[in-house]
């Protein structure tokens, strides 16, 4: 049963342009989000989250969405660069540390 | 800090053998993670352990899979006998006592390959 949905295996987009990684969850418990970047031969590290109080988060060039009703979030990368080249995964979390991950999205930027 | 560690990087080895993957956490955090990476299914929980008592362990797919952790710096999990099917990369996680937001540091790894 997959709770952690990404439905884009992978993304291909030009540098300089946006890249939007979409997520969508079917747990209406989960409170927390987050997203892992992942280089091959390494392990996801994290990039970025968001509470469910709240529906926007901002760090640089990266930017969480949270559309609750929807049970969907996305990450947004503007600008897009060669080194943001890896897999992305979306994480979701209920405070008992039980978190959930999606499949991945492989994006590929372009030069 | 070294981060998670994770030993051996690489296994290879036949059907029917016995394998053992070793984590050590990083020092004071309190919670442990196994994952397997599929090309299928991406990242699947196996278990997780709190203050080194198993918590959920509902995503263990067999028997044949088991996870222990004898004190706060050491996990192991072993499958025996291994299968083809459970090639994969096995990730260990921990994450800090102090964690609100239950971000989790993941170690590099282990690609296990199973002839």
């Amino acid at each position: 049963d997959q709770q952690v949905k990404q439905n884009s295996p992978s993304l291909s987009v030009q540098e300089g342009r946006i890249s939007i990684l979409n997520c969508d969850y079917t747990n209406s418990m989960f409170d927390y989000f987050l997203w892992y970047k992942k280089y091959p031969a390494e392990g996801p590290t994290f990039l970025i989250s968001i509470s469910s109080i709240k529906d926007k988060n901002e760090d640089g060039r990266f930017t969480v969405f949270l559309n609750k009703s929807a049970k969907h979030l996305s990450l947004h990368i503007v600008p897009s660069q060669p080194g943001d080249s890896a897999v992305y995964f979306c994480a979701a979390s209920e405070r008992n540390n039980d978190m959930r991950f999606g499949a991945g999205t492989r994006l590929t930027v372009k030069p | 800090d070294a981060g998670v560690i994770q030993s051996p990087r690489h296994e290879v080895t036949e059907m029917g053998q016995e394998v053992t993957l070793r984590c050590k956490p990083i020092s004071g955090h309190n919670s442990l993670f196994w994952y397997r990476q599929t090309m299928m299914r991406g990242l699947e929980l196996l278990i997780y352990f709190n203050n080194n008592v198993p918590i959920d362990d509902s995503g263990m797919p067999e028997d044949r899979f088991s996870a222990k952790m004898p004190n706060a710096s050491f996990s192991t999990l072993k499958i025996q006998p291994s299968e083809p099917r459970d090639s994969a990369v096995y990730f260990c996680a921990s994450t800090p006592r102090e964690s609100v937001y239950n971000e989790q540091f993941f170690g590099p790894g282990t690609r296990l390959t199973v002839l």
